[in-house]
C-alpha cells in the first residue's frame, strides 16, 4: 500500500535559519504529492502541492521538488520566521477515482527568536 | 465563508457514552471526510462520504458511525465511548474525491476517561 515516512521533530531552529523537513513516500504510479500546515489550534490547510515528477511546488517561501527518482518530496524554506511554527504534514494521493489521501506523522517545527 | 465547522470544540466523555460530533460546509463540496489525529500516527481515515447519499469506511471505522445528512453536513457518532477513541478529530472536505486539495475543520478534541 502507500505509505509516507517523515520524521516527527520538534525540530528547533533559529529565526532566519534555514529549514529542511525530509519525507519520501511510497506508491505506485504517479501520485500526487502535497505539504500540509497546522499552525497551533486549527486543523490543516495546503502549503503546496506538486502532480508530477520533477515539478516544483512553492508558497509562502516554502518549496518542495518531486523527486521520482528518489521518491521523495523534501520541504525547504531559505529564512524559517517564529510564524512558521506549526506541524507539517507530508501526503500523497494517488490520481483518479476515488482515492484517498495517505498522510506522514506530521513534523513539528519551532522557530525561536 | 465559513470553510468547513466543527462543534464541539472540546468534550469529555466517561467510558459508555456517546456522542455525536458535527461537522458542515458551505462551499458546495461533494465529498466530506472524517479523520482522527493521534500523536506519532498521523491522520487516518475513519469514514467517508464520496457524494450526498454515500458513506464508505475507511481505515479506522469501528466504534463509529455517520450520517451524511445533506450536501452540507456530515456527522460521526459515538456509540458507547472507549478510552481509545481519545483524540483530536477533523472533518475535511473536496469538491470531488478525485480532487487533490482538502479543506479541513478546525478539529474536536476529545477526551474519554
Amino acid at each position: 500500500g502507500n505509505s509516507v515516512t517523515q520524521m516527527e521533530g520538534p525540530v528547533t531552529l533559529s529565526e532566519e535559519a534555514f529549514l529542511t523537513i525530509n519525507c519520501t513516500y511510497t506508491a505506485t504510479g504517479y501520485p500526487s504529492l502535497f505539504w500540509y500546515v497546522q499552525y497551533p489550534g486549527e486543523g490543516l490547510q495546503l502549503l503546496l502541492k506538486a502532480t508530477k515528477a520533477d515539478d516544483k511546488g512553492s508558497n509562502k517561501g516554502f518549496e518542495a521538488t518531486y523527486r521520482k527518482e528518489t521518491t521523495s518530496f523534501h520541504l525547504e524554506k531559505g529564512s524559517v520566521q517564529v510564524s512558521d511554527s506549526a506541524v507539517y504534514f507530508c501526503a500523497l494521493k494517488q490520481s483518479g477515482g476515488y482515492q484517498k489521501v495517505t498522510f506522514g506523522i506530521g513534523t513539528k517545527l519551532q522557530v525561536i527568536p | 465563508n465559513a470553510g468547513v465547522t466543527q462543534t464541539p470544540k472540546f468534550q469529555v466523555l466517561k467510558t459508555g457514552q456517546s456522542m455525536t460530533l458535527q461537522c458542515a460546509q458551505d462551499m458546495n463540496h461533494n465529498s466530506m471526510y472524517w479523520y482522527r489525529q493521534d500523536p506519532g500516527m498521523g491522520l487516518r481515515l475513519i469514514y467517508y462520504s464520496a457524494s450526498e447519499g454515500t458513506t464508505d469506511k475507511g481505515e479506522v471505522p469501528n466504534g463509529y458511525n455517520v450520517s451524511r445528512l445533506n450536501k452540507r453536513e456530515f456527522s460521526l457518532r459515538l456509540e458507547s465511548a472507549a478510552p481509545s477513541q481519545t483524540s483530536v478529530y477533523f472533518c475535511a472536505s473536496t469538491t470531488e474525491m478525485s480532487t487533490d486539495t482538502q479543506y479541513f475543520g478546525p478539529g474536536t478534541r476529545l477526551t474519554v476517561l
